[in-house]
């Protein structure tokens, strides 16, 4: 068990609407990161989070957008979904943001667009 | 931009036999090398890391040295288990003006047979 939980594990919707992924960090980190994996792409890097304010974006379409809030939890908000956007959604957080702390990363959100 | 290439899968093996999976980076500066392993259903989870040239990382039998002449972080173990079938990405940490964000090698899906 890393610490961190990704809520809900499934979500199955359709073409055109909006959804909310959510995760809590492990206890005392105060680094979130969201990542998607899905077959073409691999792993990618969405957007990180420090202590409430974002730090780096990566392939981070407009349609997509994050927050952390006071309480280090985030959500991923995903809209005007594609069927390209069916992919496994990952957040991992790590104590600090410095590139030699380990992320650790929580089991995924699976999204299916029908 | 900074990346990583992991040799192709899958890779099958019999149980006690000796592991390697070859991985290589591109990366300006020093960055921080990691091994994680995806479970089947589950999150990625830190294998090891190693954050500077000659350093060795380890844990569960498996080995890796981050070899900065090479530009290499190449996984070894000794004697497989049936239990080490997954998936292992190789992993480095980019840093981008105090964030960090990490870049993953496509994986490499590990069976091992009994």
């Amino acid at each position: 068990d890393s610490g961190v939980t990704q809520t809900p594990k499934h979500l199955i919707t359709a073409t055109g609407q909006r959804v909310t992924l959510r995760c809590s960090p492990r206890s005392g980190d105060l680094s979130v990161y969201w990542y998607q994996q899905s077959l073409d792409q691999g792993l990618q890097f969405l957007i990180q989070y420090y202590n409430g304010e974002e730090r780096a974006k990566g392939n981070i379409l407009e349609r997509f957008s994050a927050q952390q809030f006071p309480d280090l939890h985030s959500e991923l908000n995903l809209s005007s979904l594609e069927l390209g956007d069916s992919a496994l959604y990952f957040c991992a957080s790590s104590v600090g943001g410095t590139s030699n702390q380990p992320q650790h990363f929580g089991d995924g959100t699976r999204l299916s667009i029908l | 931009g900074n990346s990583v290439t992991q040799m192709e899968g899958p890779v099958t093996l019999s149980e006690e036999a000796f592991l390697t999976i070859n991985c290589t980076y591109t990366a300006t500066g020093y960055p921080s090398l990691f091994w994680y392993v995806q479970y089947p259903g589950e999150g990625l989870q830190l294998l090891l890391k190693a954050t500077k040239a000659d350093d060795k990382g380890s844990n569960k039998g498996f080995e890796a040295t981050y070899r900065k002449e090479t530009t290499s972080f190449h996984l070894e173990k000794g004697s497989v288990q049936v239990s080490d079938s997954a998936v292992y990405f190789c992993a480095l940490s980019d840093a981008l003006q105090g964030a960090q964000k990490l870049v993953f090698g496509q994986g490499t899906r590990l069976t091992i047979n009994p």
